[in-house]
């Protein structure tokens, strides 16, 4: 399984946009990096994924590095409620193998 | 917008007892899943599901643990003989696709096991 390394944790300022790295230098051509989040002890929520080109939702952009070595999940204007675990992860066939994550703290 | 949903919330269960954690995935998914957290710690894959059969499985995964598809809607988690270290959150998930890109994962609001 290609593993992934996120800081553990990190701040943000409401309003402002917040950048979560990931690095993941193991992954093969044919794996997906998925992003999904944590809000206390909620299910987990999925964010966004990509293979290759950068994508955007109404949650978030993803820009994924050419070499496909790391990525960047932003949320461009983080909200209180944007305080959760984030976790980065790379698909390897049926499951989505959850690390520690980043716990992001967005602060007024 | 769809949702994933589990019954009971919370169940409490004496050690050795055999308990089921419900889960009714959105009707139009094709896989299943379940995961587990204790107290303080990551999310841990337990078990994928599609076509009737278990996909893959992980180590905790043993024998005290089996997933059913009863009747076309609900989709099962039994322990057999619960252990003290099953106290957990269990969640359940569905995807319409499954292998390398599954899409979003459904995740429900958790079932909540605390053994005794």
């Amino acid at each position: 399984d290609a593993k992934t390394t996120q800081p553990p944790s990190m701040d943000c300022a409401e309003g402002r946009a917040a950048n979560l790295p990931c690095n993941h230098s193991t992954i093969s051509g044919n794996e997906y990096v998925y992003w999904y989040r944590q809000i206390h002890s909620q299910g987990p929520q999925y964010i966004i994924h990509g293979l290759k080109n950068n994508e955007t939702n109404e949650m978030a952009s993803l820009i994924i590095t050419e070499d496909r070595k790391s990525s960047t999940l932003i949320l461009p204007h983080a909200t209180l409620r944007d305080t959760a675990v984030y976790y980065c992860i790379v698909l390897n066939d049926y499951k989505l193998s959850f690390g520690a994550g980043t716990t992001v703290t967005v602060r007024a | 917008e769809p949702e994933v949903t589990q019954t009971p919330s919370h169940q409490v269960t004496q050690m050795g007892q055999e308990v089921i954690l419900r889960c009714v995935p959105i009707s139009n998914h094709l896989y299943f899943y379940w995961y587990r957290q204790i107290l303080g710690q990551k999310v841990e894959f337990l078990v994928s599901f599609y076509n009737n059969e278990i996909s893959e499985k992980s180590e905790i995964f043993d024998d005290q643990f089996s997933v059913e598809r009863p009747d076309g809607s609900n989709f099962t988690l039994k322990i057999r003989s619960t252990k003290l270290e099953d106290s957990a959150m269990y969640f359940c998930a569905s995807s319409e696709f499954g292998r390398s890109n599954t899409g979003e994962l459904f995740f429900g609001e958790g079932s909540r096991l605390t053994v005794l």
